[in-house]
Parts: structure tokens; sequence; C-alpha cells
């Protein structure tokens, strides 16, 4: 498809609890970037992938945080053990080529997580 | 400091107004620069992308940047309600990766 798809729309845990959200980039896009945007549209980025492969991942907080992109699945972003700081919309972005082309990165809707 | 900065509004203007954003950046290595717009809940819709220096027209939508003084612009001509969004600066290079580093936004209102 032409959207990048990210699931779910709104997602509650509880203090402690594991929280893993999913994004399903654009058809024939090879990378993935997830961004965490919190107060006042503090982007934050986190992780990139090239097709299956890590391809940057200087701001991914190590000790909570994974993310996957597997071949045929849609790539994850996984927190174990959530505190009220990962409170934020994560955003997926997929793009054709690393350095960005003509277009950029495309953005799904993000996934709102409430930790509580 | 930020490698970004941009100043957050909020920007009210009547319709048909030219509206006029922009932001700064330290890092002199970034060679990529874009403008997203995003409405409430949804994610940023990229509106205009330039590599390096120069000027760069899309309809209403006109981007500058000017590496020299490492500044970028957004100018929206004839504004319409429907611009009422925020607006985020982004920029990236080469040696991080291709990650984008953003600017806060700046809130607009067209009225």
């Amino acid at each position: 498809g032409e959207e990048v798809a990210q699931t779910p729309k709104h997602l509650v845990r509880g203090e402690g609890q594991k929280a893993k959200l999913y994004c399903a980039p654009i058809k024939g896009h090879s990378y993935v970037f997830w961004y965490q945007q919190v107060l006042k549209n503090e982007f934050k980025f986190l992780i990139s992938f090239q097709n299956e492969n890590v391809f940057d991942e200087t701001g991914m907080p190590k000790e909570r945080f994974s993310a996957k992109c597997l071949p045929n699945s849609p790539c994850s972003l996984e927190i174990q053990a959530t505190k009220l700081e990962d409170s934020a919309v994560y955003f997926c972005a997929s793009s054709q080529y690393s350095g960005l082309g003509s277009y950029g990165y495309t953005f799904g809707s993000g996934t709102r997580l409430t930790v509580v | 400091q930020k490698e970004v900065e941009q100043d957050p509004g909020p920007l009210s203007v009547p319709e048909g107004a030219i509206v006029s954003l922009n932001c700064t950046y330290s890092n002199s290595a970034f060679q990529y620069f874009m403008w997203y717009r995003q409405y409430s809940r949804k994610g940023p819709e990229l509106l205009m992308y330039t590599y390096s220096s120069g000027n760069k027209e899309d309809g209403r939508f006109t981007a500058q940047v000017d590496k020299s003084s490492k500044y970028i612009s957004l100018f929206i001509r004839d504004s319409q309600p429907s611009d009422s969004a925020t607006y985020l600066c982004a920029m990236s290079d080469s040696n991080s990766g291709y990650a984008l580093n953003f600017g806060k936004g700046t809130s607009l209102l067209v009225t």
C-alpha cells in the first residue's frame, strides 16, 4: 500500500507492563525509522532499519527498548517494563532510499502510548 | 543548545496572508532539509524537500535554504484555513545515518 500502517492507534499500559507497537512500511521501501514524539512536538530518533538489519540505533534506550524488522512481517518496537516517561506518540516512517531521494520519509499516523 | 531551533509560535494570520516560517541550525554537515505539516493527532506530512542550498517552489509553497547562514525558510502564499497546522522543519546528513533532526514546530492558525 501507499501508506505506513501503524497499530494499535492507542495503547494504555500500567507502569511496569510491556508494550509492543507495530509498523508496516510502504511496499518497496527498504528503510524504516522509529521516532518518539513527546511534549511540545519534541521528536526523538530511536532506531532505523535497512530491510531486516539495524541501520542506526544511536537513539535507542538500550535497557528496555528493542525493535525488529523481520521479512514478511510488520516491524515492531517493544518496550519492556514501561515507565511513565515512556508516554508519547511513537511514529514509524519509511523511505525507499537511505539518502532520502526526492521524497523524504513517509510517516504513519502514530501509536499513542499512555503509561499509567 | 539544540541543533535545530524553531519558534513555536503560535502564529495567527488572516486568510490570504503570506506566511513566513523559519528555522536555524548549528550543524554545518546537514545537507537534506525538509518541511513537514502535522495536523492534530496525525503523522507529519512531507511538504517540501531540498538538498543543499537554494530555493524550491511547489504551488503556494516556497522553501529556501541558506547554508552559509544556517537558516531555512518556508513561505506560504495565499494562506487558507486548511493550512492551520503545526509546521516542522527537519534536517539530516549522511554522517548520522539520515536520521531526521526536527525543530519543535511552529503552530499556525489561519482565520
